[in-house]
């Protein structure tokens, strides 16, 4: 019973490309997030979103921007690929509160050539 | 800025014995923890939540919170090779609703 699901497992764009990564939820969450993985740089926030077309950058947001028109779907865009945006994306939700913690997506292995 | 700190290991432990995770936070208003554990190459599973000073226990896991010293763990008991993962520490930031996640500590249970 998937409950945050990632539209593509694994994408590979070239640079330049507009690329969209999706993230739909069934738990009914108010919050949504997108963070990246690096090897030693851990889990950062790119975005995060607390209602329907709410939005608030996170700790790295250059380069992305994030759209929220329905409570179970939180995309996020990368509006000219770079190299160095070849990363893990991981999209997490959480309920208002966040007093049980994120649930996370199966996350978006991204290669940017 | 808001810190959550763990040693990033790599931790080897062999099999049967216990693993002790360790984790410090800045924000003294944090009131929920969790731990997370991370396959390589899969994304996080919550394994344990702790909100109140002391010990918590789920099947061979237990959670400890130490409010006062800013400091929680993760212990876990009769360590198996399918324990060997990454386990993340993340605290509930005061008066937000996100996370601050540690860098993760590697733990390997060596059979």
């Amino acid at each position: 019973d998937v409950k945050v699901t990632q539209s593509s497992r694994y994408l590979v764009k070239r640079t330049g490309e507009k690329v969209f990564l999706e993230c739909v939820q069934d738990m009914d969450h108010e919050n949504m997030f997108w963070y990246r993985q690096d090897p030693g740089l851990g889990l950062r926030l790119i975005y995060f979103s607390y209602d329907v077309k709410m939005k608030e950058k996170g700790d790295i947001p250059e380069g992305y921007s994030v759209s929220r028109e329905k409570k179970e779907r939180f995309s996020l865009i990368l509006e000219s690929a770079s190299t160095n945006q070849t990363s893990m994306y991981l999209c997490a939700s959480s309920s208002a509160g966040t007093r049980n913690g994120y649930t996370f997506g199966s996350g978006t292995r991204l290669t940017v050539v | 800025q808001k810190e959550v700190e763990q040693n990033s290991g790599p931790l080897s432990v062999p099999e049967g014995a216990i693993a002790s995770l360790n984790c410090t936070y800045s924000d003294r208003g944090s009131q929920s923890f969790f731990w997370y554990r991370q396959y390589s190459g899969k994304s996080p599973e919550l394994i344990m939540s702790i909100y109140s000073n002391g010990d918590k226990e789920d099947g061979r896991f237990t959670a400890q919170l130490n409010k006062a010293s800013q400091y929680v763990s993760l212990l876990i008991r009769d360590s198996q090779p399918s324990d060997s993962a990454t386990y993340l520490c993340a605290a509930l930031i005061q008066g937000a609703q996100k996370l601050v996640f540690g860098q993760g500590t590697r733990l390997t249970i060596n059979p």
